[in-house]
This record gives C-alpha cells, structure tokens and sequence, in this order.
C-alpha cells in the first residue's frame, strides 16, 4: 500500500461547479501537509499548507483530519484555469529530518 | 530574483552510461532536494541536502548520488543508466530543514534512455 493515496481522476466539472479531492495517508509520523498544483508538463507549484485548524485561500479550502489520516482540497466556482492536476504532499518525520512523499496526483478538467 | 534553475532541459542517453544534473537554488535558500517524477506519478524524493551534507534519502538504488557545493548549488549523478531512469527530474530547493517549509520547484530536467 502506497504511503500517500490519491483517486487519479480525471474529474471533470463544468464552470462554476464545486469540486473536492481527498488524499489518505497511511504514516502516523507525520509533521507537515500541502497541495500543490502540476499543469501539464510543468514544475509542481505550491497551492496552500494544510493545518489543522483548516484553511481557505479565496476559492479554495484545505482541512486535516489527523484522527482519519487525510487531508482534503476544495475549490468552488471551478474556472476553465483550474484545470491541473492537483498533488498533496505529506511529509513524514524520518531520523531528524522529514521525507516528503508525494500522492500520484488527482487531475481535474474544468470545462465550459 | 531567479528562481530555482536547472540544466540541461532535456537529455538523451543510452543505458549503461552515467548522468549529471544541475540545480541553482532560489537565492538564499541552502537547502535542494531532488525528484524523479514519472509520467502518470507524483513526484519521488531522491534526496535533500542541507549545508552540504546529506539529510534525507529516499528509496533509489546505490546508482544515484548527489552533492551540493559551497554556493549552496547542487548536482545529482546517476550512474549504469536504465531505460526505468527515463523521467523529469525535479529540484526543489528551500531556506531550510523545517518539515513546514514551502519548496520552490525548478522547471526540470527531462531525462530519455534509450
């Protein structure tokens, strides 16, 4: 079993839709949680951290459920420049130091 | 600022020969990590090197290396390259150690064996 799991997708949503992706992890030592952005062909970009307490970045809204092992995205009112494939990122505390892990990515198809 | 660079874009090698790639960290960052990201797959942590020395080691054969000079700049070697090798290699670099840090991702280098 994969340490970090993402539903690949594609999802496919029109404009203005709102849409959620999920992202389990199985390693309890974990410290820190993101997601960020992939477009195609390009480098990964950070799209927000994930805390506890949750967050929201305008459109966007990322929660932890540590009890549960996941972290979950949010985006409302999807726009055609949301298309992307959308990467959480955990990091694992390993010796001192931390081992990012990356989940394989969920991409997401906004359409007109 | 510059962000974080790395050379060469794109590379075509045959199996059995070794590579080295190149990263320049954001300015001021002394920390670099490097990936290997398959088509289809969430990028791999390979390494993280932090003022020179090695902090973090993901699970990649004895045939990858890396290093990281004084200017905080690093290299990745990969040695008796397989066709499994081909993929985009990603460099990350960011201030420092700290699990909650932002890393900031280089454009890449995309890797061929043929």
């Amino acid at each position: 079993r994969k340490e970090v799991e993402q539903d690949p997708g594609p999802f496919n949503v029109p404009e203005g839709a709102t849409v959620a992706f999920n992202c389990t992890y199985s390693n309890s030592a974990s410290q820190s949680f993101f997601w960020y952005r992939q477009d195609c062909r390009k480098e990964p970009k950070l799209l927000m951290s994930v805390y506890s307490s949750g967050n929201e970045d305008g459109r966007f809204t990322a929660q932890l459920n540590r009890a549960s092992q996941y972290i979950s995205l949010l985006i409302r009112d999807s726009k055609l420049s949301d298309s992307a494939t959308y990467l959480c990122v955990v990091n694992f505390a390993s010796g001192g130091s931390y081992i990012p892990t990356f989940g394989r990515g969920t991409s997401l198809i906004v359409h007109p | 600022d510059a962000g974080v660079t790395q050379s060469p874009t794109h590379l075509i090698k045959t199996r059995g020969q070794h590579v080295t790639l190149r990263c320049s960290p954001i300015s001021g960052h002394k920390s670099v990590s490097w990936y290997q990201q398959v088509l289809g797959q969430g990028p791999q942590f390979i390494f993280q090197y932090y003022e020179k020395e090695e902090r973090g080691r993901g699970n990649f054969p004895d045939r990858f290396s890396a290093r990281q000079f004084p200017n905080y700049s690093s290299e990745l070697n990969v040695n008796a390259l397989l066709l499994g090798d081909s993929a985009l290699y990603l460099c990350a670099s960011s201030p420092g150690l700290a699990g909650g840090e932002t890393q900031y991702f280089g454009p890449g280098t995309r890797l061929l064996v043929l």
